[in-house]
Formats: C-alpha cells, structure tokens, sequence
C-alpha cells in the first residue's frame, strides 16, 4: 500500500527563519511527487511536480527536492504569507492513471 | 484562469437525506475529480471521472455516486446521507493526464445532523 507521511505536523517559524518540510513516501515504483499549498477554507493550489530522484524545483521562497525515499520543502527567509498548510501527494507507477496518495499535510505558521 | 465553481460553500442535511453536491469547470477540461478533506487523514479521492458518462471509482466510494452528463459539471451524490459523512468536499478538474495541473474548488463543508 503506498503511504505518505509529512513532518511536522505543525511548524511555527519567525518571519525570515529559514526551514525544511519532509515527506517521506512509500510507492511500488513513483511516478511523480506533488506539492501543493492550502490556505484555510480554500482548496489545495498546486506548486511543483517532481519525478525523479536529484531533481529540484524553485518557486520565489519555496524550493522543492526529491530523493528515492523523501522529498523536502524548503523555504527560506519566510514571510507571514507563506503561512498555509502545504500538503505533499504521491502518484504511483503501478496506480490507476489519475489516482494520488496525500498525505496529512504539515500547517506552518511564520510568526512577523 | 482556471475556473472550478462548487454549488455551496456550507451545506447542513439531516441522516436519510439525498444530497447533491455539484462541480463546475470552465476550461474544457476532460478530468474531474471528487475528494473528502479530514483533520488527520488528509485528502482522499472519493470518485473521478475521465470522460462524459464515465467513471471510476477512488479509494472511498462506498455510500457515494457521481453522475457527469456534461463535459463541464460533476456531480456527487450521497444517497441516503449518514454523520458519517460530515465533512469538507472537493472537487478538481485536470487537462486529460496533466496530474501536474489539477486545479481545486473552494471546497464544500458538509454536515450531517
């Protein structure tokens, strides 16, 4: 069974405090890793896609990185609008074409 | 801009209820996608729909259908509606395949009585 598991569950950083989110995977075979950011009462937006293991993504403060086992969210120099939960998902090689795994998500909050 | 309407933001039904829960996107997109949002168990698909009149079943399809008659709506149905099923629900249209590009609705909170 594929599996997610994002750490933390919850981050409080000070505005400008640099920092990591993990998401650690289990798949039969990754066909793609996804992160996306959630503000609340609004649905998941995306960020980045990524697909094989050394690959990087970067997006104003967040930049994305993929290994065989895990992949991280860092963020640097955080501002008070990065606040969000940002949800990692999974979309298996041996998984039906449209099918992604989620996992529980990690809510920062970047304190000014 | 990509646009994914739900029909309500919040909605209150009582045990028994048949609830209708709808999805509009406005870019042609042939994918769509129903999920259950829970504090704890993060997002899980439900139902999705690759084409007019076809679907698939998600993880969690049990106590629920979808009808999609048009390219541009889909529609997910609890037919006799339990406490259980008291939660946020989202639904995402995709260009055919682009997992990469899934844009969601604002999202539905449903709560059974």
């Amino acid at each position: 069974e594929d599996q997610v598991t994002q750490s933390p569950e919850a981050l409080r950083l000070q505005e400008g405090e640099s920092s990591s989110l993990n998401c650690s995977y289990t798949v039969s075979g990754l066909r793609g890793l996804f992160w996306y950011r959630q503000d609340p009462g609004k649905g998941p937006e995306f960020l980045f896609t990524l697909y094989s293991a050394g690959e990087e993504k970067e997006k104003e403060r967040l930049k994305a990185t993929l290994t065989k086992k895990e992949s991280f969210l860092h963020i640097t120099a955080p501002k008070p609008e990065d606040s969000a939960t940002y949800l990692c998902a999974v979309q298996a090689s041996g998984a039906g074409s449209y099918q992604l795994t989620f996992g529980k998500g990690t809510k920062l909050s970047v304190i000014p | 801009d990509v646009k994914v309407t739900q029909s309500s933001r919040y909605l209150v039904k009582r045990t028994g209820e048949k609830v209708f829960l709808e999805c509009v996107q406005d870019m042609d997109h042939e994918n769509m996608f129903w999920y259950r949002q829970d504090p704890g168990l993060g997002l899980r698909l439900i139902y999705f729909s690759y084409d007019v009149k076809m679907k698939e079943k998600g993880d969690i399809p049990e106590g629920y259908s979808v009808s999609r008659e048009k390219k541009e709506r889909f529609s997910l149905i609890l037919e006799s509606a339990s406490t259980n099923q008291t939660s946020m629900y989202l639904c995402a249209s995709i260009l055919s395949g682009r997992l990469d590009e899934q844009f969601f609705g604002p999202g539905t909170r449903l709560t059974v009585l």
